[in-house]
């Protein structure tokens, strides 16, 4: 059973659009949530993360808004560059004892950005 | 500071052959992973270690062993490597004491045959 599910499954965005991708997740245990970006060849790098005490964080052109009653969250990234091309995870875990050992991740999206 | 640093890069198997895939950080990091990262299917946590000598099991364990002797290094054994075992390994540490952000190395691709 997947845990954190993400949609769409692929996007492609115009220079200077805003792209939004979206996850869920299942376990009400979970209570911290990141982004991860990941360029062709290189490990995962955090992007952005949340915890479910905010509805919403920004940070540039990236922003997280996060929705506890439905069990979702999105990464919004405003003015989108063509060097936003990459695949983008949403994670979560839940707090305490190795919690931040232990993400789950979505499947992963890929983004394009069209000039 | 190199961060975590992965060894080897690329790695082709036949069929029951072992190997290590090496992990090492050097930012003190209590808290060390591994994961395999397979066509849509994400990354998925293999093991983890919350600090030396203490090890437990992810979401996806099976054929794999590690140990944890020290804090700088997280090896990850194959002991009779199958062609289902194909994949990209990350490996990743985080510290204890901050907002949970994992730092993953650049990735061990490795071919079963």
């Amino acid at each position: 059973q997947q845990q954190v599910k993400q949609s769409p499954q692929s996007l492609i965005v115009q220079k200077g659009g805003i792209s939004i991708i979206n996850c869920a997740y299942e376990n009400t245990a979970f209570d911290y949530f990141p982004w991860y970006q990941q360029f062709p060849g290189k490990g995962p790098a955090l992007l952005i993360a949340i915890r479910p005490d905010v509805s919403e964080k920004k940070e540039g052109r990236f922003t997280i808004s996060f929705n506890k009653s439905a069990k979702q969250f999105s990464l919004h990234i405003m003015d989108s560059q063509p060097g936003d091309s990459a695949t983008y995870f949403c994670a979560a875990s839940p707090s305490g004892g190795g919690a931040n050992s232990k993400l789950t991740f979505g499947k992963g999206i890929t983004l394009s950005v069209r000039p | 500071n190199a961060g975590v640093t992965q060894t080897p890069k690329f790695q082709v198997l036949k069929t029951g052959q072992s190997m290590t895939l090496q992990c090492a950080q050097d930012m003190n990091h209590e808290y060390m992973s591994w994961y395999r990262q397979d066509p849509g299917m994400g990354l998925r946590l293999i093991h983890y270690s919350v600090g030396a000598g203490i090890t437990d099991q992810g979401e996806v364990p099976n054929g794999y062993n590690v140990s944890r002797s020290t804090t700088e290094d997280f090896p990850l054994r194959l002991l009779s490597a199958a062609p289902s075992q194909t994949s990209v390994y990350f490996c990743a540490s985080s510290p204890r004491d901050t907002d949970n952000e994992q730092f993953f190395g650049p990735g061990t691709r490795l071919t079963v045959l």
